[in-house]
């Protein structure tokens, strides 16, 4: 089974300043996709940036980066210039790429980072 | 905003009871999952549908069942409410094909 560490359970950050992070992850699989989630205060869990697995680049999306390792099975999440809207939960998750008719659509979530900027 | 509602917000229960909750997608979402948060605790996945019928499932109890309707729409139903049972249960739909999950707001369940 997959299984996603996610070992920071806080963080904080000063705006406008950098933060990363970290999370690893086990899978015999060789083709999966990973996921950064954000889960502010309202629950609403929204998707901040993919990486498929097969790719070597990592995935960009304006302040928000990834590093990603696959030998080292590391999908860590860098944010630069930090927002106050940036304070949330973060989950990292896993989702396999086999399966057919629509059931490799399971998400298996780490446990989560709370990020707190700082004015 | 994800396309993706669920209803009712909050819920309050007691244990023993049984409760439906509800999650309506975007049109043409036929991959809905459903997925519990404890308090603290990052998502469990409790069971997916795909066209209408169950194609994967957590480790949950068959206590914890669902539908899919053919408008996009799907419930949970949980019997037998357990004070454990209290989280935010969270529905995602997706296009097929794609590889994005979109999120509902959650609901809060609370078992007394």
């Amino acid at each position: 089974a997959q299984t996603v560490t996610q070992s920071q359970p806080e963080m904080s950050v000063q705006e406008a300043e950098t933060v990363t992070l970290s999370c690893t992850y086990d899978t015999s699989e060789s083709d999966y996709y990973l996921f950064w989630y954000k889960q502010p205060p309202s629950r609403q869990m929204i998707l901040v940036i993919r990486q498929e697995a097969y790719k070597q680049q990592n995935a960009t999306e304006n302040r928000f980066s990834v590093n990603f390792q696959k030998a080292a099975k590391s999908f860590s999440l860098k944010i630069s210039d930090s927002q106050l809207g940036d304070a949330a939960m973060y989950f990292c998750a896993y989702r396999g790429g086999s399966g057919s008719g629509g059931s490799n659509y399971k998400l298996t979530f780490g446990k989560g980072t709370l990020l707190t900027v700082n004015p | 905003e994800t396309g993706v509602t669920q209803s009712p917000t909050h819920l309050i229960k007691t244990r023993g009871q049984q409760v439906t909750l509800r999650c309506s997608s975007q049109s043409g979402h036929n991959t809905v999952s459903w997925y519990q948060q404890a308090l603290g605790q990052g998502p469990q996945f409790i069971f997916q549908y795909y066209r209408e019928e169950e194609n994967g499932r957590g480790n949950f109890p068959p206590r914890f069942s669902g539908l899919q309707f053919p408008n996009y729409s799907s419930e949970l139903n949980v019997n037998a409410l357990e004070l454990d049972d209290s989280a935010l249960y969270l529905c995602a739909s997706s296009l097929p094909g794609t590889r994005e999950q979109y999120f509902g707001p959650g609901t809060r369940l609370t078992v007394t």
